[in-house]
């Protein structure tokens, strides 16, 4: 079966760094995204991943490693904006979307 | 530039019932999508589209039909309505399919009693 596992919740401190894993088991892979999802909103894009290595995009950070099935998003001068739940997804063989149920984000003072 | 549309945003209704949920797009998108995000788990594919006239299963079809009759808009229905159909809705859309990322609408959160 297909399957991606992030951490259901993790805290952080205002100001801090946090990284949020995400492995996964999938049939083919084409790329890795990450999304952030407020409470009660949609979610919205915030990187793509398709080969090995760190992209990096303003406090945002993105790494990938394809042959362990592993991606992390880092996010650093942590605000409490930033306090939402964060989706990893794997597109598969067919290009559709296997998301992980998300990591709940919370950001203290 | 209003992106991804939904109507309507809430709707209870009862065990037997049918409705339509609206999903309107105005950025030329080929691709669109519904799915379904329940408490603990991920999104899940509903149905999906590749272009006007076209329709797809996703990975849990069952009791939702579709239709894709204009590029710009992906109706979802429910025809006779279940109490395990309570979840929020998304409509998303997409340029291509392959490694673009997907544009969310608001979300429909649907009660079935």
């Amino acid at each position: 079966g297909q399957n991606i596992d992030q951490p259901t919740e993790m805290t952080a401190t205002e100001g801090a760094i946090v990284q949020i894993n995400c492995t996964y088991q999938t049939s083919g892979f084409n790329g890795l995204f990450w999304y952030q999802q407020h409470a009660g909103e949609a979610p919205t894009f915030l990187s793509y991943n398709v080969l090995d290595g760190l992209e990096e995009k303003g406090r945002f950070s993105s790494f990938l490693s394809r042959s362990k099935g592993y991606s992390y998003l880092l996010l650093k001068e942590l605000q409490m904006k930033d306090s939402a739940s964060y989706l990893c997804a794997v597109e598969d063989s067919n290009y559709q979307l296997i998301w992980g149920a998300g990591t709940k984000l919370i950001i203290k003072p | 530039n209003a992106g991804v549309t939904q109507t309507p945003k809430f709707r209870v209704l009862k065990t037997g019932q049918s409705m339509t949920l609206l999903c309107a797009q105005d950025m030329n998108h080929e691709y669109m999508y519904w799915y379904r995000q329940d408490p603990g788990m991920g999104l899940r594919l509903i149905h999906y589209s590749v272009g006007e006239g076209t329709t797809a299963k996703g990975e849990v079809p069952d009791g939702y039909n579709v239709s894709r009759l204009k590029k710009q808009n992906f109706l979802l229905g429910l025809e006779s309505a279940a109490p395990s159909q309570t979840s929020v809705y998304f409509c998303a859309s997409s340029y291509e399919g392959a490694s673009q990322p997907q544009h969310f609408g608001d979300g429909t959160r649907l009660s079935i009693l």
